[in-house]
Formats: C-alpha cells, structure tokens, sequence
C-alpha cells in the first residue's frame, strides 16, 4: 500500500518558468510534510516542510502547498534554474516523530 | 560537523558472503535511522534508534539483516548471506528529538551495495 504517491516519475520545464511537483497522500493521520531534493550519487537534501496546520510555506523560490481535503501537496520553485535539475522526493509523517513515509520521486529537468 | 558520513560509499560482493555498513550521525543527534532505496523508489524505512535504543524495525529487515548503535553514537548495519535481491543504496540519516518534536532531519550520501 503507497501511502505517499508522485505520480509523475519525470517533469521538465523550462529555464524561468514555474515548477510544479505534485504529491498524493493517503493517510489522514500525516501531519507533517517534507520534500526533499537529490542528486546522483548524494543523499536527499532537505529543502522544505509544511505541518497539517497551514496551508502554504515559503521559502525564496520554493513554496509548498497542502490542500488536506484533497490529501494532495505540491512544490512551486519559481523561477526555475539550471540547477533545480535533480530528483524531488516528497515525504509524510506523524506527529513529527515518526518515521518517514517515502513517495517514488519525481525527475526534474530544467531546459535551458 | 560534516554531516552524516557512510562508509562504504559503494560495496561489491559475492552472493553469500556478509557485509556491514557504518554510519556516523551528526553528533548532537540522538536519532539515527537507516533506509533502503532501490532504483526508482523513495528511501524504504528499515529501522531506527534513540541514542543506543532500537526503537523500531520494519518488516523489511529480515533475519539476515541486523543493526546497532553500540554507544549511541555510530551505527552498524549488517547483511549475511547476501542475496541479489539486497543490491540497493542503504541511507542513513539521524535527527535530533527533542519532547515529541523531530528537528534536523539529515541523510548521508548512501552507501551502494551491489551483490553478484
């Protein structure tokens, strides 16, 4: 059972344009939000979090939203550069002490 | 502080034999928490530790596999009898907790294990 699902394994867009990375979820019980970037042969950086109690982070160029009726948040990197280039791993958990529960990731291509 | 460090950053072995990992968390990190990652899959939680204790593991981490954090400081993840099956990236990563609240969630590069 995928609790956290990136139904999309691969995006590109654009140099300057806006990325859109999108994650479902299936676990109501998630209140606490992660998404992650990773370049080859590195483990994941953190990058950004959210918690069920809001609705939208930012952070300069990245903001995550959470839209907890639909279980479904996103990643905007506006606007997009050469080295967003990278996979995007999205993460759910509890409480903020549980473990981790992993989406698939998504491949973001930046043209230039 | 450099962060997490793992060592091997890759490993070669032959099917049967055993091979143990090491992970160095950040020091002031009490949690310590090892994945597996196979190729086009997020990081698959194994098992973690508070300081020494392991608090957790997933039914992922069979009998073959075993792993400690003698001192509450490194870790060591141990595979026998290594089977192709078990070719994958193992990822650290440790946390501090502090009263219910996860804070500085950091992973190491990963360590490569190819088994043939």
């Amino acid at each position: 059972d995928q609790q956290v699902k990136q139904n999309s394994p691969s995006l590109s867009v654009q140099e300057g344009r806006i990325s859109i990375l999108n994650c479902d979820y299936t676990n109501s019980m998630f209140d606490y939000f992660l998404w992650y970037k990773k370049y080859p042969a590195e483990g994941p950086t953190f990058l950004i979090s959210i918690s069920s109690i809001k609705d939208k982070n930012e952070d300069g160029r990245f903001t995550v939203f959470l839209n907890k009726s639909a279980k479904h948040l996103s990643l905007h990197i506006v606007p997009s550069q050469p080295g967003d280039s990278a996979v995007y791993f999205c993460a759910a958990g509890r409480d903020r002490n549980y473990q981790l529960i992993w989406g698939a990731g998504t491949k973001l291509i930046i043209k230039p | 502080d450099t962060g997490v460090s793992q060592d091997p950053r890759h490993k070669i072995t032959k099917r049967g034999q055993n091979v143990t990992f090491r992970c160095d968390p950040i020091s002031e990190h009490n949690r310590l928490y090892w994945y597996r990652q196979t190729l086009g899959q997020g990081p698959e939680f194994l098992t973690y530790f508070q300081n020494e204790a392991q608090l957790e593991k997933s039914r992922l981490l069979s009998d073959r596999f075993s792993a400690e954090r003698p001192k509450g400081s490194f870790s060591t993840l141990e595979i026998q009898r290594t089977e192709q099956g078990d070719s994958a990236m193992y990822l650290c990563a440790s946390s501090s907790w502090d009263r219910g609240v996860n804070y500085g969630y950091t992973f190491g590069s990963g360590t490569r294990l190819t088994v043939v």
